[in-house]
Formats: structure tokens, sequence, C-alpha cells
């Protein structure tokens, strides 16, 4: 069962767009949310993270939304670059738990010039 | 490059067979997670060590196992290989046992299985 539920699959957008990849969680133990970027042959590295008491987070470009009631949080990349291409993984940690991370199916971006 | 090293890169191996997957964490990193990335389940969590003990356990098979050694590093033991084991594992780290923190990841061993 996938306890981070990851939309859209993959985006297309020209380069100047904006982006928007939304994910959705039930667990309410839930108490960190990161997003990682992942580049072909890399591994996932941290993007930008929300902790719920906060609606919204922003990292030069990259902003996260979050809203705690209807659990649900997403990532916006303002002025998009075909640099940004590159497969983006929302994710979760418990507050019971270990810092393992649970994350969502992944979103394929691309950027085109 | 995140400092987490993981060897071989690419394995090809054939059904029942047993293979093993190695992981260097970076430096002064106690913590180290074992990942399988699919194409259509993402990243899903096997198991986690902390300083040579096993701290939480995630969607990891009877067949598969792991141990942490003490200088750290991390090795993931995969038996009775079936060809739904072909994907992409990871394994990252991170100084924490408890979080939140970020976790390191390496570049991945890629198993296929014929």
């Amino acid at each position: 069962q996938q306890q981070v539920k990851q939309s859209p699959q993959s985006l297309i957008v020209q380069k100047g767009g904006i982006p928007i990849i939304n994910c959705a969680y039930e667990n309410t133990a839930f108490d960190y949310f990161p997003w990682y970027q992942q580049f072909p042959g890399k591994g996932p590295a941290l993007l930008i993270a929300i902790r719920p008491d906060v609606s919204e987070k922003k990292e030069g470009r990259f902003t996260i939304s979050f809203n705690k009631s209807a659990k649900q949080f997403s990532l916006h990349i303002m002025d998009s670059q075909p640099g940004d291409s590159a497969t983006y993984f929302c994710a979760a940690r418990s507050e019971t738990g270990a810092n393992n991370l649970f994350f969502g199916t992944g979103t394929r971006l691309t950027v085109i010039p | 490059d995140s400092g987490v090293t993981q060897t071989p890169k690419h394995l090809i191996t054939a059904t029942g067979q047993r293979v093993t997957l190695r992981c260097s964490p970076r430096s002064g990193d106690l913590s180290v997670y074992w990942y399988q990335q699919s194409l259509d389940q993402g990243l899903q969590f096997l198991i986690q060590y902390y300083n040579g003990e096993e701290r939480a356990k995630g969607n990891i098979l009877e067949r598969f196992s792991a141990q942490q050694f003490p200088d750290l590093h991390s090795e993931l033991n995969l038996s009775s290989l079936e060809l739904g084991d072909s994907a992409l594992y990871f394994c990252a780290s991170s100084v924490r046992v408890e979080g939140p923190g970020e976790l390191f990841f390496g570049e991945g061993s890629r198993l296929t299985v014929l």
C-alpha cells in the first residue's frame, strides 16, 4: 500500500512555466515532508522539506505548499528551466518511527527550451 | 557526489542465484538505509541499520537480508532471486537515527535477473 500518493506521473512544461506536483497522505503521524530530485543515473537528493506547522516554504525557485487539514502538499517550480528536468519524489516521515522515509511514486518532469 | 558509495553499479544474474550489494556510508554517518526502486512503485523502504543494529524494517522479503558491520559499511543480500527482483537498489545514510534528517543516497546498484 502506497503511503504517499503522488501525481502526475509525468509532466511537460515550457521553459518559464510553473510545474506543480501534488502529493497526498493518510497517516497523521507523518511530521516531515521532503522533496527529493533525481537525475538519470544518480541517486535522489534532497531539494526542500517542510514541517506541518507551516503552510508554505520557499527556497529559491522551489516552493512547498502544505495543507494539513486536507493532508496534501505540493511542489511548485517557478520560472522552470531545462536543467530542472528530472524525476521528483515527495516523501514523508512518521514521528513514531525511525528516520526512514516513505516515498511517492515519482513525477518525471521535462522542461522544454 | 553524496559521499555514499555503492558497489557494484550493475549486476546481471540468473533466477535462483544469490547476490550481495555493498554500501559505504558518508564519513561520520551511523545510519544506513536500503531502498528498492522499481518503475511502477517508486522507492520502497527495505531496512534501516544504526551503528550495527537493525532499527526499522519495511517491505523487505524474507529472501533478503542485510547487516551493518563495525566499520559501518552495509551489505544487502538477495537470495533465491526472481525476475521481479530486478530493480535499482539504493543505499542512503544519515547522521541521525531519529529524524527528521536528510538522507544522502548513493548512485544505486542496478540488478537484472534473467
